[in-house]
This record gives C-alpha cells, structure tokens and sequence, in this order.
C-alpha cells in the first residue's frame, strides 16, 4: 500500500530535549516536505526537499533541522525543543516538485502530535 | 500576512442539500489550486485541484471553481453526504515548489 509513515504518532517532551520525528514513503518519491498545523492558521511548511541531499527552508524553519540522505526518508530534527513548537506536524511527499508543469497532488502522512513542557 | 483565506471556519448543511467552501487568495502568481479533505487522526487527502488557466474542474460530486479576477475559488458539493463531514483545506501553489494553505474550513453534513 503506498503511504506516508510518521513516527511516532504522538510525543509530550520538555524543553531542550532533542528529539526526531521520523518519516518515509515507498513510493519512490523525489519531493518530501514538513508542514506544521496550528488552530487559526492552517498548515505552514517548515522544509521541503526536492530529492536526496537537496533541502530547502519553507516558510517556518527556525527551531528545526531536516536531512534526506535517501530517497524514502526525511526525519524533522528539533534540536531543542521549545513550548511554541508543540503542535501537528506532517510529513508529505509527492512525484516531482510542486513546479509548473507538474499537477501532482501531495500525499500526507497521519500526523505527529507533539506537545513540548 | 494569510495569502491564503477560508472565512468561514465552519459550515454546517442538511444531507442531501449542497455545500459551498470558498477560499479567497492574494497573490496573482498562483498557477494551481487543490482542495484537501482531512479527517480526525489522519492527514489531509487530495480532493480536486484547478489550473488557474481553467473556470471549472468536475469530479463526481465535487466541482472546484475559479474567478480570477475575483481571486476566489469554491468547492461545491452536490449531494452532500454524511461522510463528507471533514476539515476541507483549500491550497495554491506559488510558481516553485511550494504550496499554500487556507486555515481550513470545518463542514459538517447532518444526516
């Protein structure tokens, strides 16, 4: 089945903690990005990266690192974590880059809740 | 600044009946436009998109339309079911790699 797969689901952590929110997708997918979802405010991309080694920051990025290394996965590193970043975060992916030319849809995974104390 | 508006955050209709979700945008240079549907516990999925060079897209029940010059689009749903009862996200796509998102509009069809 194709799909998205973050982990973990759901996460409550303190402050400075580091932690990774992992992602993959077996659909052979050059283009992966990280969207985080407040009240209000509907989903803000964080990263997004266009095929492997290649990364680039969205529009909110501060706080947050990202890496593909292989085409399947791209992990969400919060250094250390703050209270403003508790929130949902998901994982995307599609065929090709969201450019002119390309229609495809992104496919989002399930979410990841995180709350930061 | 939202480049991307949905005003109505929630919208409430009898089944059977017809749902309109609007999306108001800001930049001109958004050359296509999608609308999400997301359940509880899950992520969004793809409904039905437009190209900005189209005025309507139908699929089914679901029919997206575009006035640029208004700089408006809508999803309207026609019969509407219970199980379309979702948070529905408008999108459009910067020309890049980005896409765009509304707040979301939250309908609920009562059986």
């Amino acid at each position: 089945e194709a799909q998205v797969t973050q982990n973990p689901r759901y996460l409550i952590t303190v402050t400075g903690k580091k932690l990774t929110v992992t992602c993959s997708q077996n659909m052979n997918h050059e283009y992966m990005s990280w969207y985080r979802q407040d009240p209000g405010l509907g989903l803000r991309q964080i990263y997004y990266s266009m095929n492997v080694e290649v990364t680039d920051k969205g529009d909110v990025p501060e706080g947050y690192k990202v890496s593909r290394k292989e085409k399947r996965n791209f992990p969400l590193i919060l250094e250390s974590p703050s209270p403003n970043q508790t929130s949902l975060y998901f994982c995307a992916s599609s065929l090709l880059g969201q450019g002119a030319g390309n229609n495809q849809p992104q496919h989002f995974g399930d979410g990841t809740r995180l709350s930061i104390l | 600044d939202q480049q991307v508006k949905q005003n109505s955050p929630s919208l409430s209709v009898q089944e059977g009946r017809i749902s309109i979700l609007n999306c108001d945008y800001t930049n001109s240079m958004f050359d296509y436009f999608l609308w999400y549907k997301k359940y509880p516990a899950e992520g969004p999925t793809f409904l039905i998109s437009i190209s900005s060079i189209k005025d309507k897209n139908e699929d089914g029940r679901f029919t997206v339309f575009l006035n640029k010059s208004a700089k408006h689009l809508s999803l309207h749903i026609v019969p509407s079911q219970p199980g379309d009862s979702a948070v529905y996200f408008c999108a459009a796509r910067e020309y890049g790699n980005k896409l765009v998102f509304g707040a979301g509009t939250i309908l609920r069809v009562k059986s």
